[in-house]
């Protein structure tokens, strides 16, 4: 089956900084590939997604990028701010086929802490 | 709220009890997963509803763990026995379509369960 690995486990970055969080998947079928992010007691919330067919998505100061070819994507968070203080987990889906079932498979986290 | 919700919230048992859980989708979300996600890990599937059909277990599903979705809306999750290796977040998410075709997999806010 799928496996994610997610680096680094915990990350701390002076506000205003970037941040990066890699991700690496093993099955080359995995088509999907969402952010989330969790805080604390939470439910998980999707911050971001990208598909198979593109390279690169932003959303203000979130962005993702997708190397197929290297199986890895990341998170790269701009400008950063004290809420953006969490758990982010990655997580690779392969398309359900027939009977549809897109399974997310989850890497370990990070934490994120932003230093004011 | 129109989004997935839970309950309950939190259940402490003392082990060897059964618990039910249950989830409630976004209305006319036919797909419907279960996760369990324990301290510091990533969330974990367990098991895929499409409308009232049971498409797939994960082998993490032991034959103490049972799941329904009677009418194709809600979900029950009923744990026998309970062990104290039971303990953890139980969370249920939904979408309509395909993740690979622009859906998104909305997750409800957990039971959290803890067995004493």
């Amino acid at each position: 089956g799928e496996n994610v690995e997610q680096h680094p486990s915990t990350l701390s970055v002076q506000e205003g900084d970037s941040a990066v969080i890699k991700c690496t998947y093993s099955d080359s079928a995995s088509n999907y590939f969402p952010w989330y992010k969790q805080e604390l007691g939470k439910r998980p919330q999707l911050i971001i997604d990208i598909r198979s067919n593109v390279g690169e998505k932003k959303d203000q100061r979130i962005a993702v990028t997708l190397n197929k070819t290297a199986k890895h994507f990341s998170l790269h968070i701009t400008e950063t701010q004290p809420e953006d203080s969490a758990v982010y987990f990655c997580a690779a889906s392969i398309n359900g086929g027939n009977f549809g079932n897109e399974k997310l498979t989850f890497g370990t986290g990070t934490r994120l802490t932003i230093i004011p | 709220d129109t989004g997935v919700s839970q309950d309950p919230r939190h259940k402490i048992t003392k082990r060897g009890q059964n618990v039910t859980f249950r989830c409630d989708p976004i209305s006319e979300h036919n797909r419907l997963y279960w996760y369990r996600q324990t301290l510091g890990q990533g969330p974990e599937f367990l098991t895929y509803f499409q409308n009232e059909a049971q498409l797939e277990k994960s082998r993490l599903l032991s034959d103490r763990f049972s799941a329904e979705r009677p009418k194709g809306s809600f979900s029950t999750l009923e744990i026998q026995r309970t062990e104290q290796g039971d303990s953890a977040m139980y969370l249920c998410a939904s979408s309509s379509g395909l993740l690979a075709s622009g859906d998104t997999q909305y997750f409800g806010p957990g039971t959290r369960l803890t067995v004493l």
